[in-house]
């Protein structure tokens, strides 16, 4: 069976330092993974999207990035965090290709910036 | 542009009452739709998803939901609630095609069970 894990699960830094949030999934070969961040009470907001090694969508302006490295990891960084990157980062897989697959997701990383 | 909108932020509902959370879905073309559980501090647990065929479908947990073309609906039920189902409910449509594979998500109702 398929499993996804993230790291840490929680992590307080201060403004102005840099971030990595790693994610990886196993049972599985060639998925897509997403990043989301969910702000506190609010839905969830897609980061990044990944339907391949090298192919990551941007969905929203930041000063976050993503790589993927390997074929499945996924992983989220920052070189200056803000006050505003505090949240709940989900990491997510699907079945890999455009198909229309469901998302399963990880158990969260939960980010203070200080 | 797709967007999903889940019009109640909180419900409350006592223990052994039915239920019924709402999500209206815009979508050009044939909705993949998703019901997804968020207990705090964890992640996302797909409650059932349709694809096509029956606009009935049944979960996980006992919810089902039903999509109403006409209404464009995808409204998750339960008949009888229990205190464990307390947690955020949301609603996702997915958005596929040419190097696009991604979910739409709603704001989430956040549902609260009295005893």
């Amino acid at each position: 069976s398929q499993t996804i894990h993230q790291w840490p699960a929680t992590l307080v830094q201060p403004v102005g330092s840099p971030l990595s949030l790693e994610c990886t999934v196993e049972g599985t070969s060639n998925p897509n993974l997403y990043w989301y961040r969910q702000a506190a009470g609010r839905g969830l907001q897609l980061l990044f999207y990944s339907i391949g090694i090298d192919q990551i969508s941007s969905e929203v302006p930041q000063n976050l990035s993503a790589s993927r490295p390997q074929d499945r990891q996924f992983i989220l960084s920052s070189k200056k965090l803000l006050l505003s990157d505090s949240g709940f980062y989900l990491c997510a897989w699907s079945r890999g290709g455009t198909g229309a697959y469901e998302q399963y997701f990880g158990p969260g990383t939960r980010l203070t910036v200080t | 542009a797709q967007s999903v909108t889940q019009p109640d932020i909180h419900i409350t509902v006592s223990e052994g009452a039915s239920l019924e959370l709402r999500c209206n879905y815009s979508y050009g073309a044939t909705p993949y739709l998703f019901w997804y559980v968020q207990s705090p501090g964890q992640g996302l647990q797909l409650l059932l998803k349709y694809f096509s065929g029956d606009t009935l479908v049944q979960g996980i947990k006992g919810f089902e939901a039903e999509f109403k073309r006409s209404q464009s609906s995808f409204n998750l039920r339960k008949p009888s609630v229990h205190w464990s189902d307390a947690a955020e409910y949301f609603c996702a449509v997915g958005s596929y095609g040419g190097a696009t594979n991604k979910l739409i998500f709603g704001t989430g109702t956040l549902l609260a069970i009295q005893p």
